[in-house]
């Protein structure tokens, strides 16, 4: 039982590039979660997901996207990098209540 | 809005102390107030849950307070040790389809001998 896995774990962009971050959970859980974490930020939610098929954004959804085509995966996309979005970015998937976290993907955008 | 605030950055205690952490939301009692235990370059997990209609919740030495009149939580881990030293987080959860998790910044306890 894997849990929450995400991929890449780290990853350097060069500004304008585009990238899509891939978030899997094997626990059958309806709801999953984009943050991303900065120094004195704390967790900031950029997209997340109520079911398959739907997405809705978060409190930071600017320069990011998000498909849930399948229940298990959660897709995060950046079309054109920006500095800006140097950041760690974190997948969650919730049962209802509590959220169970991956190990973060660590993104520089140079 | 709702803001979830976790006023001190930092706290230092020494160990056998008992750590306080204060949650403050500012507007909707929220249905769920959920604490998360973070260590560096890991993901937070999932410590304690606290219903707005609870009052308290007790897990091994941690144990969560809701006052809805004050709007705040409070999380306390007794007789401290070193290994508790990490960062704790807040999170707030409304009911409904729309189930947003919101994080409060955090606070990092540093737990000494």
């Amino acid at each position: 039982n894997a849990g929450v896995t995400q991929t890449p774990k780290f990853r350097v962009l060069k500004t304008g590039q585009s990238m899509t971050l891939l978030c899997a959970q094997d626990m059958n859980h309806e709801y999953m979660y984009w943050y991303r974490q900065d120094p004195g930020m704390g967790l900031r939610l950029i997209h997340y997901s109520v079911g398959e098929g739907t997405t809705a954004k978060g409190e930071v959804p600017d320069g990011y996207n998000v498909s849930r085509l399948k229940k298990q995966n959660f897709l995060l996309g950046l079309e054109s990098a920006a500095p800006s979005q140097t950041s760690v970015y974190f997948c969650a998937s919730s049962p209802g209540q509590e959220a169970f976290f991956g190990q973060g993907t660590r993104l520089t955008v140079v | 809005s709702q803001k979830i605030e976790q006023n001190s950055e930092a706290l230092n205690i020494q160990e056998g102390k008992t750590a306080t952490l204060t949650c403050n939301y500012t507007n909707y009692s929220p249905a769920y107030l959920q604490w998360y235990r973070q260590d560096p370059g890991r993901g937070p997990v999932f410590l304690l849950l606290i219903r707005e209609n609870e009052k308290e919740k007790r897990k091994e030495r941690l144990k969560v307070t809701f006052d809805t009149t004050l709007k705040q939580s409070l999380f306390h881990i007794t007789a401290s040790q070193p290994a508790d030293s990490a960062t704790y987080l807040c999170a707030w959860r409304n009911t409904g389809t729309a189930s947003k998790l919101t994080f409060g910044t955090g606070t990092r306890l540093q737990v000494t001998l």
